[in-house]
């Protein structure tokens, strides 16, 4: 099936460092979304996008992060600076824009285990 | 608000069956999903529902009733692969590409 990519696998930093997490959704998927989930727990929402524009971001999409994708490439969720309680699995998603049972579909990556320490 | 709940574990045997439950409680509803997580892995699309009943995808099937919040997945002829976390969410109202609110997910084990 359709496959989106995430890169890189791992990432472990320091505290107060900036981390770029790439993500590359399937080719003619235009829905984006980024998910968090620390170890065992919920997947949780952060973000998804469209057209270039955030549409909706939750509580925990803090000041320091950002998200974009520049002329059609990678998907991206930068934190700037990150914190301890950063550490968890970014899931990067995206799905197909119409209606019915194909657009409840989303695609997911199979994550980026950052750890910040 | 959305909010999805699904109980932590479920155990079953291999051949028989299981049944993971979802309840929700939200301000609009615009269809419920199921997806499985293995460990470390990404979650798989199994099953979207937005109408009342039972709809049967063989090996995997989806009851939904909207007036009771309540949903289920089932799995039938249960095999020891079919061990991974059962996420249930359910995605805002409105435009596509609303966002899904995931419950806690299910870890089913399937012993022999």
């Amino acid at each position: 099936g359709p496959k989106v990519l995430q890169i890189p696998s791992h990432q472990i930093i320091d505290m107060g460092q900036m981390v770029t997490l790439n993500c590359d959704p399937v080719s003619n998927h235009l829905y984006f979304y980024w998910y968090k989930q620390i170890l065992g727990q919920q997947m949780e929402f952060l973000v998804n996008f469209y057209n270039g524009k955030v549409m909706e971001k939750s509580k925990l999409f803090k000041d320091q992060f950002s998200v974009e994708r520049p002329d059609g490439s990678y998907f991206t969720l930068k934190i700037q600076p990150t914190a301890l309680e950063d550490s968890a699995v970014y899931f990067c998603a995206s799905s197909y824009p119409d209606w019915g049972a194909s657009a409840e579909t989303l695609y997911f990556g199979s994550g980026t285990r950052l750890t910040v320490l | 608000g959305q909010g999805v709940e699904q109980p932590a574990k479920l155990m079953s045997v291999e051949g028989t069956f299981a049944r993971v439950n979802c309840t929700y409680s939200t301000s609009g509803f615009n269809g419920l999903s199921w997806y499985q997580q293995r460990e470390g892995q990404a979650p798989v699309f199994l099953s979207y529902v937005v109408l009342d009943g039972l709809k049967d995808s063989g090996h995997f099937s989806t009851f939904l009733s909207r007036s009771n919040g309540y949903s289920y997945l089932l799995l039938t002829e249960l095999q020891i692969k079919d061990s991974a976390s059962y996420l249930c969410a359910v995605r805002d109202p409105g435009n596509a590409g609303a966002k899904l609110t995931f419950g806690g997910g299910t870890r089913l084990t399937v012993r022999p």
